[in-house]
C-alpha cells in the first residue's frame, strides 16, 4: 500500500525558514517524481514544486521560485521542501503527492498534509 | 498562461439527482485533464484522468468528458458521500500543474 506521511509543519515568523519532510513507503520511491501541493485555509489547491525521480530536476511555481527548494533522498524514500523567507501568504496545508503511475501525470496518491503557519 | 475556470462555484443538488460540473481552459490542454474530490479535513482523491478515464476504485457513477478547452464531470446519482469540493487540474504543462478554483457540491 502506498503511503505518504508529511511532517515538519508548524508556526514560523515571517522571514523565517522551515523544512518539510515526506516519508514514502509501499512503492519503489526512486522510480517516481514527487510533488508538493498546498492549500491555504479555506482556499483551493495550488501546485508548489516538482522533483524528478533522480532528484536532478526541479520546478516551482512562480511565487516560491528562489525561496523554496525541493530535494530527495532515495535511499531513505523521502522528499523534502526547504522553505526560506516565508511570508504570510505561504500559510497553508502542504501535501506531498505522487503521480498515479508512470505515464500519467495526475496525482494518484497524497499524504495527509502538514500545516505551515507564518505569523508573528 | 492557461487559466482553468470551474463553474458553478457552488452546485446544490438533491441526493439521487445528477450533478454536472464544468471546467474550462483558456487554451487547449488536449486530454491532459484530471478531476479530484476533496472532503473537509481530507486530502484530495483522484477521480478521473485523461479527461475521461476513471482512476482505480472510483465508482461508475463518476464520469468525465471533453477535450481541448471544455470538460465536464458528471455524477449520475448523487450519494451522501459525494457532497464535497471538486477540482479540475491540467497537466499538459508538466512538470507544472494548474488547478481550477473548485466547485462545491452541496445538499439541496
Amino acid at each position: 500500500e502506498v503511503q505518504l506521511v508529511e511532517s515538519g509543519g508548524g508556526l514560523v515568523q515571517p522571514g523565517g525558514s522551515l523544512r518539510l519532510s515526506c516519508a514514502a513507503s509501499g512503492f519503489t520511491f526512486s522510480s517516481y517524481e514527487m510533488n508538493w501541493v498546498r492549500q491555504a485555509p479555506g482556499k483551493g489547491l495550488e501546485w508548489v514544486s516538482y522533483i524528478s525521480s533522480s532528484g536532478s530536476a526541479m520546478s516551482y511555481t512562480d511565487s516560491v521560485q528562489g525561496r523554496f527548494t525541493a530535494s530527495r533522498d532515495n535511499a531513505k524514500s523521502s522528499v523534502f521542501l526547504e522553505m526560506n523567507s516565508l511570508r504570510a501568504e505561504d500559510t497553508a496545508v502542504y501535501y506531498c503527492a505522487r503521480i498515479d503511475f508512470s505515464g500519467n501525470a495526475a496525482f494518484g496518491y497524497w499524504g495527509q498534509g502538514t500545516l505551515v503557519t507564518v505569523s508573528s | 498562461e492557461i487559466v482553468m475556470t470551474q463553474s458553478p462555484a457552488t452546485l446544490s443538488v438533491s441526493p439521487g439527482e445528477r450533478a454536472t460540473l464544468s471546467c474550462r481552459a483558456s487554451q487547449s490542454v488536449g486530454s491532459n485533464l484530471a478531476w479530484y474530490q476533496q472532503k473537509p479535513g481530507q486530502a484530495p482523491r483522484l477521480l478521473i484522468y485523461g479527461a475521461s478515464t476513471r482512476a482505480t476504485g472510483i465508482p461508475a457513477r463518476f464520469s468525465g468528458s471533453g477535450s481541448g478547452t471544455e470538460f465536464t464531470l458528471t455524477i449520475s446519482r448523487l450519494q451522501s458521500e459525494d457532497f464535497a469540493i471538486y477540482y479540475c487540474q491540467r497537466y499538459d504543462n508538466w512538470p507544472a500543474r494548474t488547478f481550477g478554483q473548485g466547485t462545491k457540491v452541496e445538499i439541496k
